[in-house]
C-alpha cells in the first residue's frame, strides 16, 4: 500500500508570508499531481511533476519534485487570503492508473 | 476550459436501494475514473475504465460497484443494494491517456444513504 503522507495538517499564516507544504512517501511514484480542493467541490489540478527533481512555477506556488521521486513540496510565496483552500498531492505509481492521495494540508491566509 | 460534469450533485437514497452516478468526461479524453470521499477522509481510487472496459479497480470496488458507458458522452457508476457506509462524496475524472497525463475531476455527486 503506498501512502502519502502530507504537512503540516493544518496551517495558518498571515498575508504576505512565505510558505512550504510537504508531501512525503516511501514509494516511488512515476508522477505526482498537485491539487486544490474547495469545500463541495472536486480537486482542481494545479500542476504534474514527473521528473526527479523537476521544479515547476505557477505564478507565486513553486512545485518540487524529489530527486527521487518519493516527495514534493510547495512552496507559496507572498501568500494572499486567496491561496486559502485545501492543498491535496497525488501520485501515480509505476503503471498504477488509480492515483493514491494525501488527506492534504488546509491553508489559511489572513489578512 | 473544457471540463468534467457530474450529476446530480446530491443524492439521496434508502438503504437497499440502487443508484447510479452520472458523469461526463472531458470530450476529447480515453481514460475515465470513479473515487469516492467519506466524509473527513481522503480521496480514494475505485476504478479506471479504458476502451470500454475496467482497467483497473480497487479493493474498495467489490461486486457491489459497476461501471458502465452507456454512450459516446456519459460514463456511470452504479452501487446496488446500497449501505449506509456508502455515503460519500464520488468524484469521476478523466485524462487523455494513462500514466504521466493528469486526472481532470467533477465537482462530485454527494451520496447519503439513509
Amino acid at each position: 500500500t503506498q501512502l502519502l503522507e502530507q504537512s503540516p495538517q493544518f496551517l495558518s499564516i498571515q498575508e504576505g508570508e512565505n510558505l512550504t507544504v510537504y508531501c512525503n512517501s516511501s514509494s516511488v511514484f512515476s508522477s505526482l499531481q498537485w491539487y486544490r480542493q474547495e469545500p463541495g467541490e472536486g480537486p482542481v489540478l494545479l500542476v504534474t511533476v514527473v521528473t526527479g527533481g523537476e521544479v515547476k512555477k505557477l505564478k507565486r506556488l513553486t512545485f518540487q519534485f524529489g530527486d527521487a521521486r518519493k516527495d514534493s513540496s510547495l512552496h507559496i510565496t507572498a501568500a494572499q487570503p486567496g491561496d486559502t483552500g485545501l492543498y491535496l498531492c497525488a501520485g501515480a505509481v509505476g503503471g498504477a492508473d488509480g492515483l493514491t492521495f494525501g488527506k492534504g494540508t488546509h491553508l489559511i491566509i489572513q489578512p | 476550459e473544457p471540463e468534467v460534469t457530474q450529476t446530480p450533485s446530491h443524492q439521496v437514497t434508502q438503504m437497499g436501494q440502487e443508484v447510479i452516478l452520472r458523469c461526463v468526461p472531458i470530450s476529447n479524453h480515453l481514460y475515465f475514473y470513479w473515487y469516492r470521499q467519506i466524509l473527513g477522509q481522503k480521496v480514494e481510487f475505485l476504478v479506471s475504465f479504458y476502451n470500454n472496459e475496467i482497467s483497473e479497480k480497487s479493493e474498495i470496488f467489490d461486486d457491489q460497484f459497476s461501471v458502465e458507458r452507456p454512450d459516446g458522452s456519459n460514463f456511470t457508476l452504479k452501487i446496488r443494494s446500497t449501505k449506509l457506509e456508502d455515503s460519500a462524496m464520488y468524484f469521476c475524472a478523466s485524462s487523455e491517456s494513462r500514466g504521466y497525463q493528469p486526472q481532470h475531476f467533477g465537482d462530485g455527486t454527494r451520496l447519503s444513504i439513509l
